[in-house]
């Protein structure tokens, strides 16, 4: 998985409970993101990250925040999390961004259950 | 318009035959369309990408077809194996803008 550690890879919180998934990389690649995968909507991007300190929103950010105060983690906070966050969560990272031969690199998933 | 419709939703193939999976984009702006593979418990990988300047891209097993006018791209994956069995994911970009990604693609290659 490129060098991409997520933490922690299964949660199991209550409706109203703040949660925080950490993502971690040791490949000093600018660029990181947060998605979520559910059945029938594919990769949705959460929030993403162009530096540090520099985020910015995705498609689905409400409910959401970020933070990066280094290059290698990357954070994603639920502040009162619900159960239509009940999801799998993806980290991915990318060396460039707007490049054609540009890649991301994903992370192994941290599967969330808001119960 | 974002959107990446994707279909079919899920494909049983016999081994040694070909799948095909198609999506259809609207933004012309879209200049990048990978596809992505993920296993069972991993997370997505790039399987390959193409650019809208040729119209078919092979490596290996794996060929992407594009139709700019139509704005439909499709995966072919040729002999297939039950090792391909996995989703596949087709998404489209713009430079400087982020990934679209279909609603992906369960693939099955019985034995």
């Amino acid at each position: 998985d490129a060098g991409i550690t997520q933490s922690p890879r299964h949660k199991v919180t209550e409706t109203g409970t703040p949660v925080t998934l950490r993502c971690h990389q040791t490949e000093n690649h600018r660029y990181m993101y947060w998605y979520r995968q559910d059945p029938g909507h594919g990769l949705r991007l959460i929030h993403y990250s162009y530096g540090v300190k520099d985020t910015d929103k995705g498609e689905v950010s409400d409910g959401y925040s970020v933070s990066r105060s280094k290059t290698e983690d990357f954070l994603l906070t639920l502040e009162s999390a619900t159960s239509s966050q009940t999801s799998v969560y993806f980290c991915a990272i990318s060396e460039s961004w707007g490049l054609i031969s540009d890649t991301q690199y994903f992370g192994p998933g941290t599967r969330l259950t808001v119960l | 318009q974002q959107q990446v419709k994707q279909s079919p939703q899920s494909l049983i193939v016999q081994k040694g035959g070909i799948s095909i999976i198609n999506c259809a984009y609207e933004n012309t702006a879209f200049d990048y369309f990978p596809w992505y593979q993920q296993f069972p418990g991993k997370g997505p990988a790039l399987l390959i990408a193409i650019r809208p300047d040729v119209s078919e891209k092979k490596e290996g097993r794996f060929t992407i077809s594009f139709n700019k006018s139509a704005k439909q791209f499709s995966l072919h994956i040729m002999d297939s194996q039950p090792g391909d069995s996995a989703t596949y994911f087709c998404a489209a970009g713009t430079s400087g803008s982020r990934l679209t990604f279909g609603e992906g693609t369960q693939l099955t290659v019985n034995p």
